[in-house]
């Protein structure tokens, strides 16, 4: 039982370059968010996904667009990524869009923008 | 903008001490839970007390939550080298699901 895979692990990018960040979750989970978490800072959300087919911004969505592609899979796209940008994202999963449930965590993905 | 600050930012204790940190929030919440990061991974839930709860114990973990303060501890009792990690409270608002973490407390067991 895999969790939470979120890939790539590390990735450094260029100013103006576009890239996405993958997460999948095999626990059948409904819920889905991406945090990103810098020093000092705790882990602010950017967007999440209530079920599939829903999706809507957090705290700190710009510069960011989001894909709950299917139930295990929600992806997150930098399109012209800036160096504001570098931080940990980490992906999490909740079994419902309700109160009183646990988050699991991906292992994060380390961008650098450059 | 953070619901949930804790109090130490960094703790040092001696390998089968107690650890103790606090967790403040602003505003009502319907559940407060504890998160525990190791260096460079992602997240684990530890615990999550609801807000008609005073306290709960998980192995050594005990949580405790104090609504009229709007405040929550984290004790870990008998510490282990393997507790070395930083430890974030979150909180999900009673009108809203999502939670809002703190900037955690850094926990460093020394052998």
């Amino acid at each position: 039982n895999a969790g939470v895979t979120q890939t790539p692990k590390f990735q450094v990018l260029k100013t103006g370059q576009s890239m996405t960040l993958q997460c999948a979750q095999d626990m059948n989970h409904n819920s889905m968010y991406w945090y990103r978490q810098d020093p000092g800072m705790g882990l602010r959300l950017i967007y999440y996904s209530a079920s599939e087919g829903t999706t809507d911004k957090g705290e700190v969505p710009n510069g960011y667009n989001v894909s709950r592609l299917n139930k295990r899979e929600f992806s997150l796209r930098l399109e012209s990524a800036a160096p504001s940008q570098t931080s940990v994202y980490f992906c999490a999963s909740s079994p419902l869009t309700g109160l009183g449930y646990g988050y699991t965590f991906g292992s994060g993905t380390r961008l650098t923008v450059v | 903008s953070q619901q949930g600050e804790e109090d130490p930012q960094a703790l040092s204790i001696q390998e089968g001490e107690n650890a103790t940190m606090n967790c403040s929030y602003k505003t009502s919440i319907n559940n407060l839970q504890w998160y525990r990061q190791n260096s460079g991974r992602g997240l684990v839930h530890l615990i999550l007390i609801r807000s008609n709860e005073r306290e709960k114990h998980s192995g050594r973990l005990r949580v405790t939550l104090d609504t009229s303060k709007k405040s929550s501890s984290l004790l870990i009792t008998a510490s282990r080298a393997a507790d070395t990690a930083s430890y974030f409270c979150a909180t999900a608002l009673s009108n809203d699901y999502k939670l809002s973490f703190g900037a955690g407390t850094t926990v460093t067991v020394r052998a």
